[in-house]
């Protein structure tokens, strides 16, 4: 099993929907998740990180399952500028190693 | 203001060159990193450093050899460079090594091995 997976997508979703995504970990002990964003060749940036009451920033909400081992994350109105890469980052917090899933690509149609 | 640069943003080289990429960060970070991210988009951890030492090394072949001079900087060379090395190599610095903190990326370096 992969440390960290994703769905690679494409999602294609109209503008205006609302779109989430999961990822998965395998390290139980695993303190830290974020999600970053990804342009077409771009470099990662942070969109948000992922805090264990959940969190929400304008229409991005993320939240986190321990018992299950997943993150989400939701994008409501989605915007034409939301096209991107999400990746999903997990810090195994006795390695200090940030594991980056393979991202999960999403495109919003006009 | 740049926070993480690195040089050269593109580098086309041939199999069996000896190649260096370098990585400047004005963040006042203490880890900085280098990353690989294959054709596939697979961002996987090289090498990190923690105020000038070592902390990560991947199983990464000995022929990348990544070297610290300081706090603000971290280079990565790659010797006998093979077909297989072309990726795009970023990195990525920290405020501390604990987890937990933002990382900031540079812009990327795209290696081409012909």
């Amino acid at each position: 099993r992969k440390e960290v997976e994703q769905d690679p997508g494409p999602f294609n979703v109209p503008e205006g929907a609302t779109v989430a995504f999961n990822c998965t970990y395998s390290n139980s002990a695993s303190q830290s998740f974020f999600w970053y964003r990804q342009d077409c060749r771009k470099e990662p940036k942070l969109l948000m990180s992922v805090y264990s009451s959940g969190n929400e920033d304008g229409r991005f909400t993320a939240q986190l399952n321990r018992a299950s081992q997943y993150i989400s994350l939701l994008i409501r109105d989605s915007k034409l500028s939301d096209s991107a890469t999400y990746l999903c980052v997990v810090n195994d917090s006795g390695t200090y190693k940030y594991i980056f899933g393979t991202g999960t690509r999403l495109k919003v149609l006009a | 203001d740049t926070a993480v640069s690195q040089t050269p943003k593109y580098l086309v080289t041939q199999m069996g060159n000896d190649k260096s990429i370098k990585c400047e960060q004005n963040l006042g970070h203490d880890t900085m990193y280098w990353y690989k991210q294959d054709s596939k988009k697979f961002l996987k951890i090289m090498f990190s450093y923690n105020n000038k030492e070592l902390i990560i090394n991947e199983t990464v072949p000995n022929r990348f050899s990544p070297k610290s001079p300081d706090k603000a900087h971290l280079n990565l060379h790659i010797n006998s460079l093979e077909l297989g090395d072309s990726a795009v190599y970023f990195c990525a610095s920290s405020q501390e090594l604990a987890g937990g903190f933002e990382q900031f990326f540079g812009p990327g370096t795209r290696l081409t091995v012909l």
